[in-house]
């Protein structure tokens, strides 16, 4: 059965500060797709990054970026500089090939003080 | 971009009343999930359509029915609602299995959500 975890529930940094979102996933299959999606206090779900479990390559996007480590089941995702704009709830989620549905992680509330 | 229409955005209900909620995906995306998201909760899926097809079925409970129609657009209808129906209610859509950008059928885009308040 697929599980995501993210244990830490919520980060608080200060403006500036690099901050590091933990991911670990469980999952019997070989083909897999993972996620990261950012909720602000909005509430709408916004689309991050898609990674392939065959591709274990790191991705940088600006100020983001997202280390992925099938030997420790994990997909860590970075924010250097981090800005007020970025507090929100960060969701990592996984699907299986041919399930599709998204299985979420906890979120991690994350909290930027200027 | 055209983007995933919900509406309402809110709605507000009493119990055992019944409520439809509406999804239109981004065009040319076939494929059309809804989840629900209790306060302080992640999304949990409920259902999804391929091609005006269930294609996958989650927690959803059985006084809930979707479909989707020809134009691919959905609809959630709830009925009996209870006090724990209260939730924000995402549809996302995604792009069709055999198109699109390599392996961007897995990427599902969210609408902005409909907050159900069961009173």
């Amino acid at each position: 059965a697929q599980k995501v975890t993210q244990a830490q529930t919520e980060i608080s940094v200060v403006e500036k500060e690099d901050v590091t979102l933990d991911c670990v996933y469980e999952t019997r299959d070989t083909t897999y797709y993972l996620f990261w999606y950012k909720q602000p206090p909005s509430g709408e779900l916004v689309f991050l990054i898609r990674r392939n479990s065959f591709d274990e390559q790191n991705e940088i996007s600006g100020r983001y970026s997202w280390n992925f480590q099938k030997s420790t089941s994990s997909f860590n995702f970075t924010i250097t500089a981090s800005q007020v704009v970025d507090s929100a709830v960060y969701f990592c989620a996984l699907s299986e090939a041919g399930a599709q549905k998204l299985v979420f992680g906890q979120g991690t509330r994350l909290t930027i003080n200027p | 971009a055209a983007g995933v229409i919900q509406s309402p955005r809110h709605l507000i209900k009493e119990k055992r009343e019944t409520a439809t909620l509406k999804c239109y995906p981004i065009p040319r995306h076939d494929t059309v999930y809804w989840y629900q998201q209790g306060p302080g909760q992640d999304p949990q899926f409920l259902i999804s359509f391929y091609e005006k097809m269930q294609s996958d079925k989650g927690s959803i409970p059985d006084r809930f029915s979707a479909q989707q129609f020809s134009d691919y657009h959905s609809e959630l209808n709830m009925s009996s609602l209870e006090l724990g129906d209260s939730a924000l209610y995402f549809c996302a859509s995604s792009w069709p299995p055999t198109s699109g950008p390599t392996h961007s059928s897995y990427e599902q885009y969210f609408g902005p959500g409909t907050r159900l308040t069961v009173t």
